[in-house]
């Protein structure tokens, strides 16, 4: 089946830093990638989508200046938060989509800690 | 109201019970609906798709009911390593965007 690999798998950082999470499809080609958030015992939230080549779709109450979605290849989308702070420590999940197959294949999540 | 709600639980059943959760939509336009697994700190991985006439999958049953605008999902002989989060997942009519649940938690024990 499609893979879509998440790196890193963790990170703890020091507030003010920025944080880039990378999300790669191994085996397809991911017209769309959607990255999520999901605080504890909470539901996984859009924040956004991303189609290759063309700026990301933020849904409301992301800060597209804070959270920066690239996805320059149909492989590969990164989100960095920028400055970061201990309110954006959270479970973040990217997953991707191949053309319009309703299927989406997750990446492993990346949990941030800032400090 | 939330566009997808479910029973967060947990529900804790013996192992081999039969167990079955739901989760209400409120949207009528929506269109496709799954059943996802989450495991503690893991990414969700699809269960499976519901059909309007009823599916299943091994110990899996999962119901659709349109009129009621909610989704099953049926556990049989339930095991220890069924423990997990489900999630509702639902896309509306045309679009691109899913919705999920906030997740049941399920701990099957011996």
């Amino acid at each position: 089946g499609a893979v879509v690999s998440q790196h890193p798998s963790w990170v703890i950082c020091k507030s003010g830093t920025s944080v880039k999470i990378e999300c790669r499809s191994l085996d397809f080609q991911a017209t769309t990638m959607f990255w999520y958030r999901q605080f504890p015992k909470q539901s996984l939230m859009l924040m956004a989508t991303s189609n290759e080549g063309s700026k990301a779709t933020y849904e409301q109450g992301v800060e597209k200046d804070k959270f920066l979605i690239n996805h320059a290849s149909l492989t590969l989308s990164t989100l960095t938060v920028t400055s970061a702070h201990p309110e954006d420590s959270s479970f973040y999940i990217c997953s991707a989509r191949q053309g319009s197959n309703e299927k989406l294949f997750f990446g492993s999540g990346t949990q941030l800690s800032v400090l | 109201r939330k566009e997808v709600e479910q029973d967060p639980g947990p529900f804790n059943v013996p192992e081999g019970a039969t167990v079955a959760f739901n989760c209400t939509y409120s949207n009528s336009a929506s269109q496709s609906f799954f059943w996802y697994r989450q495991d503690c700190r893991k990414e969700p991985k699809l269960l499976m798709s519901v059909y309007s006439s009823g599916n299943e999958d091994g110990r899996f049953t999962a119901q659709l009911n349109r009129a009621s605008q909610y989704i099953s999902l049926l556990i049989r002989d339930s095991k220890l390593s069924d423990s997990a989060t489900y999630l509702c997942v639902v896309i509306r009519g045309g679009g691109n965007k899913l919705t999920f649940g906030t997740g049941t938690q399920l701990k099957v024990e011996l």
